[in-house]
Order: C-alpha cells, then sequence, then structure tokens
C-alpha cells in the first residue's frame, strides 16, 4: 500500500460527460501528478501540482482540469467524454523524487 | 528528447534466471532514474531508483546498472522468481520533475 488513495476505482460513462476523480495524497507529501495510462499511449503525464499551486504541464487536453486543495488533496476533473479518453488515471504523491502511485480509477467511456 | 527507449518489449525466463530491461535517455537534464513494478489492475509501484552519481545500485535481487556517458541504465532481477512476473517501467525525471516513462516489458517467469 503506497499510502496515496483514489476514488472511485471504476467509472463507467458516456460520451460527452463529466466525471471528477479524486486523489488523496500520503501523508506530508505536497505534490500531486497526475497520469494517463493507455495501451496505445502508455503513462502519460497529465499534470503536477505543488502546495496548492500548479506546477508543470503535460499533454493534458483543454477539456481536462485540475485542481489541488488546501488539504492537499487533487480532483481531476474531465469533460466532454471521448471514447478516447477510456484509460487508467492515477495520481501520484511526493516530498522529493520518489513519486508514489495510486491505485488508480478505471474509466470506460461507452 | 524527452523521450525514454526501452527494449525489450516482452520478456520470458526460467525460475532462477536473471532478467535484463535496457532503457536509453537523450535528456542530460536528468538526475533520477527510477524502475517501477506494475501487476494488473494495479499502480505502479517503485523497486528501485538511482541518481547519475553511481554506477550501480543494489537492493535485495534487483540491481541497477547506469552508465552516464552512454546515457544508459538497466535493471537486473537476479534469481527471478514467478512473483516477479509482471510489467517494469523505467523512468527518468530532472529535479522533482515529471517522470518520462518508458513503454514497459512485460517480464513471464516460468517455474
Amino acid at each position: 500500500d503506497s499510502g496515496v488513495t483514489q476514488t472511485p476505482k471504476h467509472l463507467i460513462t458516456a460520451t460527452g460527460q463529466r466525471v471528477t476523480l479524486r486523489c488523496s495524497p500520503r501523508s506530508g507529501d505536497l505534490s500531486v501528478y497526475w497520469y494517463q495510462q493507455s495501451l496505445d499511449q502508455g503513462l502519460q503525464f497529465l499534470i503536477q501540482y505543488y502546495n496548492g499551486e500548479e506546477r508543470a504541464k503535460g499533454n493534458i487536453l483543454e477539456r481536462f482540469s485540475a485542481q489541488q486543495f488546501p488539504d492537499l488533496h487533487s480532483e481531476l476533473n474531465l469533460s466532454s467524454l471521448e471514447l478516447g479518453d477510456s484509460a487508467l488515471y492515477f495520481c501520484a504523491s511526493s516530498l522529493g523524487d520518489e513519486q508514489f502511485f495510486g491505485p488508480g480509477t478505471r474509466l470506460t467511456v461507452l | 528528447q524527452q523521450q525514454v527507449k526501452q527494449s525489450p518489449q516482452s520478456l520470458i525466463v526460467q525460475k532462477g534466471g536473471i532478467s535484463i530491461i535496457n532503457c536509453a535517455y537523450e535528456n542530460t537534464a536528468f538526475d533520477y532514474f527510477p524502475w517501477y513494478q506494475q501487476f494488473p489492475g494495479k499502480g505502479p509501484a517503485l523497486l528501485i531508483a538511482i541518481r547519475p552519481d553511481v554506477s550501480e545500485k543494489k537492493e535485495g535481487r534487483f540491481t541497477i546498472s547506469f552508465n552516464k556517458s552512454a546515457k544508459q541504465f538497466s535493471l537486473h532481477i537476479m534469481d527471478s522468481q514467478p512473483g516477479d512476473s509482471a510489467t517494469y517501467f523505467c523512468a527518468a525525471s530532472g529535479q522533482g520533475d515529471k517522470l518520462i516513462f518508458g513503454t514497459g516489458t512485460r517480464l513471464q517467469v516460468f517455474p
């Protein structure tokens, strides 16, 4: 158990819908990272927050957004969902270089 | 320049054998090189990591070899066990930045 929690574990929704994925980092970790894992793209970095502020952005679509709250938990919002958004979404947290991953949310868009 | 190239894509090893997975990078600003192990349906788990100031790091049956001049690093799993069957990802980052992952190696260890 990495100490990083993610909810929900599974999410099934329809195209065009909006969903919110939640992540609670390990106690004491200030950074939260979001990654997308799909069969054809592998593990891809989406966005990083550090102590509530956006720190780095990867190839995150404009339909996706995230935030980190004062209690350091983070949410990833995915809107206008398309079939191609079906993937595993992981968050990771860190205090230094070591990133610890949560169990992921499996998103299926039908 | 941000890519990390990983090989092989898949690996089949006999129990007790040595599993070797290789990665190469281009960006000389990378200063942290972790390996992750992922079982189906689970999140990647940090296995072992190295920084470029050392050429080798060993933790139990897992060893990272690092060649700074060649910009290559590899994971060696000694005495491979069926329980090691998983997908392994190398990664790289610079100064606490995002991780750039390799494409993964599916390891199967047969008894």
